[in-house]
């Protein structure tokens, strides 16, 4: 069965303070993972896709990468506007498209 | 350009009653999804059409769900009768179609939904 977990499930950052957001996945056959930024009362918010283990892209202060069993997005410096549920899903060639649990990140002043 | 349109917002019923919940997608998205969150979640997908076409609706509650996309345009998911774990949000969303039918979605607000 596809599964898609992520951790940790909240993050509490410092402004400024780097870290990482995991989403671990199994599936039979991965065409695209993809990563959404989810505000309080929002529909998610596109961030990236990406195809095949090795791949990263960036955007402002987010960078993800992909290998052949997860995918990590890295936050530089993060500011409180950052704040948010970071959300993974996969789609495994149409058979199934599933989102994982998020990570609820929080970043203070 | 406005975006992917949902109505109503908030939705409070008693169970047994139904309801549905309408979409309008971004003008020319020709693929439109329907999603279910629940609190602490990711969104569940329940049906993914092209066109007026439902090409996947594998995780739709058939007995109680039911969904239409007349015209390749608005869609409109309904539930008959409601049950108590019907309370969620019910997201839609749309992109472009290309070889990938999953990427860059634009959603919704979503239509909040408590079932008393």
């Amino acid at each position: 069965e596809d599964q898609v977990t992520q951790s940790p499930e909240a993050l509490r950052l410092q402004e400024g303070e780097s870290s990482s957001l995991n989403c671990s996945y199994t599936v039979s056959g991965l065409r695209g993972l993809f990563w959404y930024r989810q505000d309080p009362g929002k529909g998610p918010e596109f961030l990236f896709t990406l195809y095949s283990a090795g791949e990263e892209k960036e955007k402002e202060r987010l960078k993800a990468t992909l290998t052949k069993k997860e995918s990590f997005l890295h936050i530089t410096a993060p500011k409180p506007e950052d704040s948010a549920t970071y959300l993974c899903a996969v789609d495994n060639y149409g058979q199934n498209f599933v989102f994982g649990p998020g990570t609820r990140l929080s970043v203070l002043p | 350009e406005a975006g992917v349109v949902q109505s109503p917002r908030y939705k409070i019923i008693e169970k047994k009653q139904p309801v549905a919940f309408w979409c309008n997608p971004i003008s020319g998205h020709n693929t439109l999804y329907w999603y279910r969150q629940n609190l602490g979640q990711g969104p569940e997908l329940l049906i993914r059409y092209e066109n007026e076409e439902a090409v996947d609706d594998s995780q739709l509650p058939k007995d109680r769900f039911s969904a239409e996309r007349l015209k390749g345009v608005d869609s409109t998911l309904k539930i008959q009768p409601a049950e108590l774990g019907d309370s969620a949000v019910y997201l839609c969303a749309s992109s472009l179609y290309t070889q990938n039918p999953y990427n860059e979605q634009f959603f919704g607000p979503g239509t909040r939904l408590t079932v008393l």
